[in-house]
Protein backbone atom coordinates (compact mmCIF):
# COMPACT_ATOMS: atom_id res chain seq x y z
CA UNK A 1 0.00 0.00 0.00
CA UNK A 2 1.53 3.62 -1.34
CA UNK A 3 1.79 5.55 1.16
CA UNK A 4 0.81 10.01 1.94
CA UNK A 5 3.17 11.30 -1.28
CA UNK A 6 3.23 15.41 -1.38
CA UNK A 7 5.03 17.03 -4.41
CA UNK A 8 6.89 19.36 -4.65
CA UNK A 9 9.59 18.09 -2.19
CA UNK A 10 11.05 21.54 -1.73
CA UNK A 11 9.65 24.90 -3.12
CA UNK A 12 11.64 28.43 -3.17
CA UNK A 13 9.73 31.30 -4.02
CA UNK A 14 10.23 35.27 -3.52
CA UNK A 15 7.32 37.21 -1.26
CA UNK A 16 4.66 38.22 -3.42
CA UNK A 17 4.41 34.54 -5.21
CA UNK A 18 2.03 31.86 -5.33
CA UNK A 19 2.77 28.64 -4.25
CA UNK A 20 0.61 25.41 -4.60
CA UNK A 21 1.28 21.97 -2.26
CA UNK A 22 0.23 19.14 -3.42
CA UNK A 23 -1.17 15.87 -1.37
CA UNK A 24 -1.72 12.91 -2.23
CA UNK A 25 -3.67 10.29 0.30
CA UNK A 26 -3.71 6.76 1.12
CA UNK A 27 -5.81 5.21 -1.50
CA UNK A 28 -9.37 4.48 0.34
CA UNK A 29 -8.79 7.53 3.46
CA UNK A 30 -11.39 9.82 3.06
CA UNK A 31 -9.68 12.08 6.17
CA UNK A 32 -6.80 14.40 4.70
CA UNK A 33 -5.41 16.68 6.68
CA UNK A 34 -2.70 19.64 6.39
CA UNK A 35 -0.29 20.37 9.42
CA UNK A 36 2.76 23.25 9.01
CA UNK A 37 5.51 23.15 11.23
CA UNK A 38 7.69 26.82 11.02
CA UNK A 39 11.32 27.01 12.51
CA UNK A 40 11.49 25.91 15.97
CA UNK A 41 7.86 25.69 16.41
CA UNK A 42 5.84 22.58 16.71
CA UNK A 43 3.71 21.19 13.91
CA UNK A 44 0.41 23.07 14.10
CA UNK A 45 -2.99 21.88 12.42
CA UNK A 46 -4.47 23.78 9.58
CA UNK A 47 -7.01 21.81 8.23
CA UNK A 48 -9.60 18.50 7.75
CA UNK A 49 -11.11 17.52 4.85
CA UNK A 50 -13.68 14.49 4.93
CA UNK A 51 -13.71 13.88 1.39
CA UNK A 52 -14.17 17.20 -0.56
CA UNK A 53 -15.97 19.08 2.74
CA UNK A 54 -13.84 21.21 4.83
CA UNK A 55 -14.52 19.57 7.82
CA UNK A 56 -12.18 21.98 10.04
CA UNK A 57 -10.43 24.57 8.90
CA UNK A 58 -9.88 26.34 12.13
CA UNK A 59 -6.23 26.45 11.89
CA UNK A 60 -5.70 28.35 8.73
CA UNK A 61 -3.78 31.47 9.37
CA UNK A 62 -5.65 33.80 7.62
CA UNK A 63 -6.84 34.51 3.72
CA UNK A 64 -4.00 33.92 2.12
CA UNK A 65 -4.00 30.06 1.98
CA UNK A 66 -6.57 28.14 0.03
CA UNK A 67 -7.34 24.56 0.25
CA UNK A 68 -9.25 22.23 -1.80
CA UNK A 69 -9.89 18.39 -2.60
CA UNK A 70 -11.98 18.30 -5.51
CA UNK A 71 -13.84 14.81 -6.43
CA UNK A 72 -12.43 13.89 -2.56
CA UNK A 73 -8.48 12.29 -3.60
CA UNK A 74 -6.07 14.56 -4.23
CA UNK A 75 -5.72 17.62 -2.43
CA UNK A 76 -3.83 21.10 -2.82
CA UNK A 77 -2.62 24.29 -0.70
CA UNK A 78 -2.35 27.31 -2.58
CA UNK A 79 -0.69 29.78 -0.85
CA UNK A 80 -1.25 33.46 -2.17
CA UNK A 81 0.93 35.94 -1.89
CA UNK A 82 3.34 34.06 -0.12
CA UNK A 83 4.90 35.87 3.06
CA UNK A 84 8.42 35.44 4.77
CA UNK A 85 6.34 34.01 7.41
CA UNK A 86 4.91 30.98 5.46
CA UNK A 87 8.54 29.29 5.25
CA UNK A 88 8.10 26.30 7.00
CA UNK A 89 7.37 22.32 6.03
CA UNK A 90 3.71 21.61 5.21
CA UNK A 91 2.80 17.87 6.17
CA UNK A 92 -0.11 16.36 4.86
CA UNK A 93 -1.39 13.12 6.94
CA UNK A 94 -4.42 10.98 6.06
CA UNK A 95 -6.89 8.57 7.80
CA UNK A 96 -9.53 6.03 7.38
CA UNK A 97 -12.94 6.92 8.32
CA UNK A 98 -13.33 4.59 11.45
CA UNK A 99 -9.57 4.89 12.53
CA UNK A 100 -9.08 8.66 12.71
CA UNK A 101 -6.81 8.03 16.13
CA UNK A 102 -4.26 6.37 13.07
CA UNK A 103 -3.12 9.54 11.06
CA UNK A 104 -0.26 8.75 8.55
CA UNK A 105 1.30 11.89 7.36
CA UNK A 106 3.56 12.56 3.93
CA UNK A 107 7.73 13.55 3.71
CA UNK A 108 6.35 17.09 4.25
CA UNK A 109 6.98 19.92 1.52
CA UNK A 110 9.44 22.30 2.82
CA UNK A 111 8.89 25.71 1.46
CA UNK A 112 11.55 28.83 1.91
CA UNK A 113 9.79 32.04 1.29
CA UNK A 114 12.58 34.63 0.33
CA UNK B 1 0.68 28.38 27.94
CA UNK B 2 1.15 25.74 25.62
CA UNK B 3 -1.32 22.75 25.54
CA UNK B 4 1.09 20.32 25.01
CA UNK B 5 4.57 20.35 26.89
CA UNK B 6 7.38 18.25 25.56
CA UNK B 7 11.34 18.60 26.60
CA UNK B 8 13.31 19.28 23.41
CA UNK B 9 16.37 17.51 24.93
CA UNK B 10 18.87 16.89 23.05
CA UNK B 11 18.87 13.21 24.89
CA UNK B 12 21.76 10.83 24.14
CA UNK B 13 21.84 7.39 25.78
CA UNK B 14 24.26 4.57 25.55
CA UNK B 15 22.91 1.58 23.20
CA UNK B 16 20.80 -0.98 25.13
CA UNK B 17 19.91 1.59 27.62
CA UNK B 18 16.10 1.99 28.60
CA UNK B 19 14.79 5.86 27.12
CA UNK B 20 12.10 7.52 28.83
CA UNK B 21 10.40 10.04 26.88
CA UNK B 22 7.80 12.13 28.25
CA UNK B 23 4.82 14.86 27.77
CA UNK B 24 2.55 16.63 29.71
CA UNK B 25 -0.90 18.66 28.81
CA UNK B 26 -3.28 21.00 30.28
CA UNK B 27 -6.45 20.21 28.15
CA UNK B 28 -8.76 17.40 29.63
CA UNK B 29 -10.48 16.95 26.69
CA UNK B 30 -7.71 14.77 25.29
CA UNK B 31 -8.48 11.50 25.17
CA UNK B 32 -6.45 9.95 22.33
CA UNK B 33 -2.32 9.90 22.83
CA UNK B 34 -0.33 9.29 20.25
CA UNK B 35 3.62 8.78 19.55
CA UNK B 36 5.45 9.56 16.36
CA UNK B 37 9.09 8.76 15.39
CA UNK B 38 10.64 11.40 12.71
CA UNK B 39 13.63 10.76 11.34
CA UNK B 40 15.88 13.95 9.82
CA UNK B 41 13.95 15.11 6.72
CA UNK B 42 11.10 12.56 6.87
CA UNK B 43 7.29 12.91 7.90
CA UNK B 44 6.11 11.83 11.02
CA UNK B 45 5.17 7.72 11.52
CA UNK B 46 3.18 6.76 13.98
CA UNK B 47 4.34 4.43 16.57
CA UNK B 48 1.62 4.08 18.89
CA UNK B 49 -1.77 5.60 20.04
CA UNK B 50 -3.45 4.85 23.80
CA UNK B 51 -6.71 5.91 24.69
CA UNK B 52 -7.31 4.53 28.58
CA UNK B 53 -4.51 5.59 31.22
CA UNK B 54 -2.10 3.01 31.88
CA UNK B 55 0.31 0.74 29.70
CA UNK B 56 0.74 -0.27 26.25
CA UNK B 57 3.29 -2.35 25.13
CA UNK B 58 4.34 -2.91 21.15
CA UNK B 59 7.66 -4.67 21.37
CA UNK B 60 10.14 -2.61 22.57
CA UNK B 61 8.07 -0.06 23.10
CA UNK B 62 5.77 1.47 25.79
CA UNK B 63 3.23 3.82 25.85
CA UNK B 64 1.89 5.29 29.31
CA UNK B 65 -0.99 7.20 30.33
CA UNK B 66 -1.49 9.15 33.60
CA UNK B 67 -4.82 11.12 32.79
CA UNK B 68 -5.06 11.96 36.36
CA UNK B 69 -2.10 13.73 35.80
CA UNK B 70 -2.16 14.64 32.36
CA UNK B 71 1.18 13.32 31.83
CA UNK B 72 2.17 10.44 28.60
CA UNK B 73 5.25 8.58 28.61
CA UNK B 74 6.86 6.51 25.97
CA UNK B 75 9.69 3.84 26.94
CA UNK B 76 11.77 2.01 24.26
CA UNK B 77 14.11 -1.08 26.20
CA UNK B 78 16.79 -2.06 24.73
CA UNK B 79 17.70 1.06 22.79
CA UNK B 80 19.59 0.99 19.04
CA UNK B 81 21.48 3.42 17.22
CA UNK B 82 18.31 2.79 14.67
CA UNK B 83 15.98 4.47 17.26
CA UNK B 84 17.54 8.06 16.92
CA UNK B 85 15.28 10.24 15.39
CA UNK B 86 13.17 12.88 17.28
CA UNK B 87 9.70 11.59 19.44
CA UNK B 88 6.54 14.12 18.65
CA UNK B 89 3.85 12.97 21.51
CA UNK B 90 0.41 14.16 19.85
CA UNK B 91 -2.86 14.14 21.31
CA UNK B 92 -6.66 14.89 20.08
CA UNK B 93 -10.13 14.94 21.81
CA UNK B 94 -12.50 12.20 21.30
CA UNK B 95 -15.11 14.27 19.73
CA UNK B 96 -16.60 13.84 16.76
CA UNK B 97 -15.32 15.93 14.20
CA UNK B 98 -12.56 17.14 15.97
CA UNK B 99 -9.92 15.02 14.88
CA UNK B 100 -6.81 17.87 14.58
CA UNK B 101 -3.96 16.30 16.89
CA UNK B 102 -2.18 18.88 19.13
CA UNK B 103 2.01 18.14 18.93
CA UNK B 104 4.73 18.50 21.37
CA UNK B 105 7.76 19.76 19.88
CA UNK B 106 10.00 16.39 19.92
CA UNK B 107 12.81 15.54 21.80
CA UNK B 108 15.70 14.49 19.36
CA UNK B 109 17.31 11.11 20.51
CA UNK B 110 20.59 10.07 19.62
CA UNK B 111 21.69 6.34 20.67
CA UNK B 112 25.00 6.16 21.11
CA UNK B 113 27.02 2.84 19.54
Amino acid sequence: EAGVTQFPSHSVIEKGQTVTLRCDPISGHDNLYWYRRVMGKEIKFLLHFVKESKQDESGMPNNRFLAERTGGTYSTLKVQPAELEDSGVYFCASSHWDRTYEQYFGPGTRLTVT
Amino acid sequence: QKEVEQDPGPLSVPEGAIVSLNCTYSNSAFQYFMWYRQYSRKGPELLMYTYSSGNKEDGRFTAQVDKSSKYISLFIRDSQPSDSATYLCAMRSSNFGNEKLTFGTGTRLTIIP
